[in-house]
C-alpha cells in the first residue's frame, strides 16, 4: 500500500525560530518521487521540491531544507529562521505509477504551520 | 515549470444545478490530468484520472455519474459536478504534466452550493 503520514497536525512558532516539518512514507515501489508543496491560505499549491528515490542528497534552498532517509521512509523538511510569510499547509506527497505511464500523487494529511511575530 | 490554468476561481451555485470546472494546461500537451477533492482542513484526495481521448478512471467511491469528466483534447480537461448539492462544497484542483514523475497544479476552484 502507499501512504503518506504526516504526524504533526499543527506547529505554531515565534518567528526567527526554526521548524521540522515530519513526512513518512510507505510504498512497495523501488522508483518513486517525493514532493513538499506550500498551501497558503488562497488555496493554490505551491511546489517546493521533488526528490527522486535514489537520490538521497539533502537538500538546501535559502532558508528551506530537506532531509531524505531511506532507511527511515522519511522526508523531511526544515524552515530555517521562519517567517510569518511561511505560514501555511504544507503537504508532503509520494508519486507513484499508475496504469499506463501516468503518475498519480498520494498526498499527507498536511501540516498547518504558524509563524507568529 | 509548466503552467496550469483552472477556471473559475470560485463558483456558487443552487442546489440542483450543475458546474462546469475547465483545467487546461498552457504550454504543454497533456494526455492525462488528475482531478483532486479538498475539504476544509483535511488533505486532498484524488478523485479521478482523465485521459485523453478515452473514459476517465474513478478512485473508489467517486459518482462518476455525478462528476462528468471530459477531457476532450491534449490541453483541455473538464469536470462538471451535476445536480450539485450543499455536500458538494468544497475546493477542487486539477493536476497535469508534461512528464509522469512531476505534478503541476491550477489554482483551484471554490465550489459553494446553496
Amino acid at each position: 500500500a502507499q501512504k503518506v503520514t504526516q504526524a504533526q497536525t499543527e506547529i505554531s512558532v515565534v518567528e526567527k525560530e526554526d521548524v521540522t516539518l515530519d513526512c513518512v512514507y510507505e510504498t512497495r515501489d523501488t522508483t518513486y518521487y517525493l514532493f513538499w508543496y506550500k498551501q497558503p491560505p488562497s488555496g493554490e499549491l505551491v511546489f517546493l521540491i521533488r526528490r527522486n528515490s535514489f537520490d538521497e542528497q539533502n537538500e538546501i534552498s535559502g532558508r528551506y531544507s530537506w532531509n531524505f532517509q531511506k532507511s527511515t521512509s522519511s522526508f523531511n523538511f526544515t524552515i530555517t529562521a521562519s517567517q510569518v510569510v511561511d505560514s501555511a499547509v504544507y503537504f508532503c506527497a509520494l508519486l507513484v505509477h499508475g496504469s499506463g505511464n501516468t503518475g498519480k500523487l498520494i498526498f499527507g494529511q498536511g501540516t498547518t504551520l504558524q509563524v507568529k511575530p | 515549470g509548466a503552467v496550469v490554468s483552472q477556471h473559475p476561481s470560485w463558483v456558487i451555485c443552487k442546489s440542483g444545478t450543475s458546474v462546469k470546472i475547465e483545467c487546461r494546461s498552457l504550454d504543454f500537451q497533456a494526455t492525462t490530468m488528475f482531478w483532486y477533492r479538498q475539504f476544509p482542513k483535511q488533505s486532498l484526495m484524488l478523485m479521478a484520472t482523465s485521459n485523453e481521448g478515452s473514459k476517465a478512471t474513478y478512485e473508489q467511491g467517486v459518482e462518476k455519474d455525478k462528476f462528468l469528466i471530459n477531457h476532450a483534447s491534449l490541453t483541455l480537461s473538464t469536470l462538471t459536478v451535476t445536480s450539485a448539492h450543499p455536500e458538494d462544497s468544497s475546493f477542487y484542483i486539477c493536476s497535469a504534466s508534461p512528464r509522469t514523475t512531476e505534478a503541476f497544479f491550477g489554482q483551484g476552484t471554490r465550489l459553494t452550493v446553496v
